[in-house]
């Protein structure tokens, strides 16, 4: 069983686009994690949200944790070539202290 | 400022032989994460650990594998008579203590071959 849902699964855009991920998920999270892997490397973490309705700003992301802590979304403006790479969620439950990823979002920016 | 290290980053094995991936985590964290990916694929949590304490093993094969992390030294991930079907990237993690902090970084992963 999946914990975490990500959508969309694959994004091609142009580069200066806007685009937004969604991580989708039944339980409730303390707190959840955004992480970006390039090709050959880990996972390295962007952010953490652990209020509901939290908003972040990492200059052109806005990441957002939802009123319920079921959801977040990861938000980019005016995406360039160097956010090219695979963006994951992780979250960890009030039950378990176990960070659980989402599937990921594979982000292509074409020049 | 050293980060989570994982050593080695490749490793090759023939069918049947054994995979020792070590990961030695942040100074100051007690937590170790352990998680396998596939190419094209998210990360598969595998196994959580305390020192000297396996937490939460419950995504973790039941045969051939094992994880430790001792007082002294690095985590181990130990596969016995390794199988084609465990080539994989395999990512270590590391946390403070969960009730202070669930932040995780990570490691550039030990990327299993076997042949």
């Amino acid at each position: 069983t999946q914990l975490l849902e990500q959508s969309p699964q694959f994004l091609s855009i142009q580069e200066g686009e806007n685009l937004t991920v969604y991580c989708n998920s039944s339980s409730v999270f303390s707190s959840l994690q955004w992480y970006r892997q390039e090709p050959g490397e880990g996972p390295v973490l962007l952010v953490t949200v652990v209020t509901g309705g939290e908003v972040k700003k990492l200059k052109r992301l806005t990441f957002q944790f939802g009123d319920a802590r079921k959801d977040s979304s990861l938000h980019i403006t005016a995406a360039q070539p160097g956010d090219t790479g695979l963006y994951l969620c992780a979250g960890v439950t009030h039950s378990s202290y176990k960070l659980i990823f989402g599937s990921g979002t594979r982000l292509l920016v074409r020049p | 400022n050293a980060g989570v290290m994982q050593n080695p980053r490749h490793l090759v094995r023939r069918r049947g032989q054994e995979a020792r991936l070590r990961c030695s985590p942040m100074k100051g964290h007690s937590h170790v994460y352990w998680y396998r990916q596939l190419p094209e694929e998210g990360l598969k949590f595998m196994v959580y650990l305390q020192k000297e304490n396996i937490i939460d093993e419950s995504g973790m094969p039941k045969e051939r594998f094992s994880a430790e992390f001792p007082k002294e030294g690095p985590s181990i991930l130990r596969i016995q008579q390794v199988v084609r079907g465990d080539s994989a990237a395999y990512f270590c993690a590391s946390s403070p203590a969960p009730e202070v902090n669930t932040e995780a970084f990570f490691g550039q992963g030990t990327r299993l071959t076997v042949v």
